[in-house]
């Protein structure tokens, strides 16, 4: 079945600082990936997605490329803000059709704080 | 006006209490998801619907069931709660045709069984 592997987190870093969240994933026929952001108290949120093989999603100064020989979709921003402390979910939806078309698959999840 | 909403925001309830949560959205989607977030497991999906005549379970269907009454609304319920079913529970859409599959997210609901 489909699955999805984020870093453990959580991960503390300054402000200004580089990051990067990693995550692979295994999947049947050529999934769909995304990063979802969820705020403090808030619900989740699309902050990027990719639907092809090299494809590159980007967002509010967030990366993240499709990379089906290592099969990754490593989240990446080169300059964090405080804003940007909120917890990052990695997901992938599977386009092979059957039973899990469509249905998303989580990573668990990887706590960011920054700090000023 | 938010497109994906969900009642109540937050509820406690006693153990052996039914609960249902309700999830209505205005995207004109036909797919129609719930999941429950737990601390470290991510989210995890409950029950999905492709249309207003299909239900399926996901990977932890056990103690819940689900009603489609319309296209555009989707019900939970916990017939008989129990206090390992508190967590953060989430609806979700998606659109049949979009390539991506891009599911779209309700603010949530907190659910505390004492």
């Amino acid at each position: 079945g489909n699955s999805v592997t984020q870093m453990e987190g959580p991960v503390t870093l300054s402000e200004e600082a580089f990051l990067t969240i990693n995550c692979t994933y295994t999947a049947t026929g050529y999934p769909s990936l995304f990063w979802y952001v969820q705020y403090p108290g808030e619900g989740l949120q699309l902050l990027l997605k990719a639907t092809k093989a090299d494809d590159k999603g980007s967002n509010k100064g967030f990366e993240a490329t499709y990379r089906k020989e290592t099969t990754s979709f490593h989240l990446e921003k080169g300059s964090v803000q405080v804003s940007d402390s909120a917890v990052y979910f990695c997901a992938l939806t599977s386009n092979a059709g059957g039973t899990s078309y469509g249905k998303l698959t989580f990573g668990q999840g990887t706590i960011l704080t920054v700090h000023p | 006006d938010a497109d994906v909403t969900q009642t109540p925001r937050n509820r406690i309830t006693k153990t052996g209490k039914r609960i249902m949560l309700e999830c209505s959205q205005t995207k004109g989607h036909d797919r129609m998801y719930w999941y429950r977030q737990d601390p470290g497991l991510g989210l995890r999906l409950i029950y999905y619907s492709f249309d207003v005549k299909d239900i399926n379970k996901g990977e932890i269907s056990d103690g819940y069931s689900v009603s489609r009454q319309a296209q555009a609304k989707f019900s939970l319920s916990l017939e008989s709660a129990i206090p390992n079913q508190t967590a953060l529970y989430f609806c979700a859409t998606s659109d049949f045709g979009t390539r991506s599959n891009e599911q779209f997210f309700g603010p949530g609901t907190r659910l505390t069984v004492l």
